[in-house]
């Protein structure tokens, strides 16, 4: 079980969009549309933000997105805002019962 | 509204065990999967692993031979056991809570606690 390929980082100016990739296998990612995202404030509690691939939880900004093709799932975030420097991180459900998070991401915002 | 809190000594010795407590608070331990997961200074997060309210565990194949979940309902607790510690498993260890209609998601996650591994 691998952790899920994420960028280390990724940077964009306020207001302008930006995509944070995670890739994994036909095992986790490519089997179910069951990833998960996180935002990672530092010295706070993660928190999600994106569940079953592209639902939002009650009280998330529309300014995020998810999707996913093939081994690859996908976070947007539009209309990019200082608050949304953080870090990232996607997880996947693996198959029997077990899950596997991504690597993570630094979102700077210039 | 409901909370975790982790507890537990925040520095061990190698080749000990690591152990830990997560308490739920402002609700029911009855019903969800309530899970582990760490993260090693300046890495990314690890799933630990997860117990059912009734016991059943599911643990990382990686660590696997070395943990141990636990619940106690009466308490309203979960406890994590990972034996034969190493300086690899200095971490911020973080309770959460996995939601429990298969939709395989972290929805409520503890403050968490450093521990760190050394002599």
């Amino acid at each position: 079980q691998s952790a899920l390929t994420q960028p280390a980082s990724v940077s964009g100016s306020p207001g302008q969009s930006i995509t944070i990739s995670c890739t994994g296998t036909s095992s986790d990612v490519g089997s179910y549309n069951l990833v998960s995202w996180y935002q990672e404030h530092p010295g706070k509690a993660p928190k999600l933000i994106i569940y079953e691939v592209s639902k939002r939880p009650s009280g998330v900004s529309n300014r995020f997105s998810g999707s996913k093709s093939g081994n690859t799932a996908s976070l947007t975030i539009s209309g990019l805002q200082a608050e949304d420097e953080a870090d990232y991180y996607c997880c996947s459900y693996a198959g029997s019962s077990t899950l596997v998070f991504g690597t993570g991401t630094k979102v700077t915002v210039l | 509204q409901v909370q975790l809190q982790e507890s537990g000594p925040g520095l061990v010795k190698p080749s000990e065990t690591l152990s830990l407590t997560c308490a739920v608070s402002g609700g029911s331990i009855i019903g969800y999967y309530w899970s582990w997961i760490r993260q090693p200074p300046g890495k990314g997060l690890e799933w630990i692993g997860h117990i059912y309210y009734s016991g059943s565990t599911n643990y990382n194949p990686s660590l696997k031979s070395r943990v141990t979940i636990s619940v106690d309902t009466s308490k309203k607790q979960f406890s994590l056991n990972l034996s034969s510690v190493t300086a690899a498993d200095t971490a911020v260890y973080s309770c959460a809570r996995l939601t429990s209609t298969g939709t395989w998601y972290f929805d409520l996650w503890g403050r968490a606690t450093l521990v760190t591994v050394s002599s």
